[in-house]
């Protein structure tokens, strides 16, 4: 059964650090790995998607790398802003279904 | 429009009542999904369906039905709501190259 781990939960940062949030797995036998955004008490917006041939994604100042031989991911955010802060979760499809496997989140908080 | 909408966005029920909560899509997307958020338990999924003729339990399936009316079209209903269920509700659906598109939600809560 696939498992997904995010580190840190928690992340708070001042204006305009880069930051690194961290997504890992437990099966490499993935197809996809999927990049969410989620503000309090609203929907999950997707950032990045992955597909399993891919190394790497980018949109805007953010990019998101995989790696299935390491079971890992890394969502890159440069220069933070107020704006970023929300919570970030990783999505993992594998397995014959293609449903995914939600880690629990980094809450990211980027203060003035 | 929003590709994947949710109604109502928020619902206040007695405990026993049935309720149902629908959503739509414009993605085009066979697959569809609904989800329960719980503050800090993360996403678990309830049912989802990948045609008009195959729904599938999913983790937490008990005190949950689906209906899926149309391609387009994917309901949850709670046959005899009970407080324990008061959460928030997403429909999300997918393809393998598109990704998962999630609605906005139903905050749901059940007095």
């Amino acid at each position: 059964k696939q498992e997904v781990t995010q580190i840190p939960a928690a992340l708070s940062v001042p204006e305009g650090e880069n930051l690194v949030l961290n997504c890992s797995f437990t099966d490499s036998a993935i197809y996809n790995l999927q990049w969410f955004r989620q503000d309090p008490g609203k929907g999950l917006t997707s950032l990045l998607l992955i597909q399993s041939s891919q190394r790497e994604q980018t949109s805007g100042r953010l990019n998101a790398s995989l790696d299935k031989s390491s079971g890992r991911s890394t969502l890159y955010i440069a220069a933070s802003q107020p704006g970023d802060s929300a919570t970030y979760l990783c999505a993992v499809s594998s397995g014959g279904s293609y449903i995914p496997t939600f880690g629990r989140g980094t809450s990211l908080i980027v203060h003035p | 429009d929003a590709d994947v909408t949710q109604t109502p966005r928020n619902r206040i029920t007695k405990t026993g009542k049935r309720i149902m909560l629908e959503c739509s899509q414009t993605k085009g997307h066979d697959r569809m999904y609904w989800y329960r958020q719980d503050p800090g338990l993360g996403l678990q999924l309830i049912y989802y369906s990948f045609d008009v003729k195959d729904i599938n339990k999913g983790e937490i399936s008990d005190g949950y039905s689906v209906s899926r009316q149309a391609q387009a079209k994917f309901s949850l209903s709670l046959e005899s709501a009970i407080p324990n269920q008061t959460a928030l509700y997403f429909c999300a659906t997918s393809d393998p190259q598109d990704g998962y598109t999630f609605g906005s939600g139903t905050r749901l809560t059940v007095v």
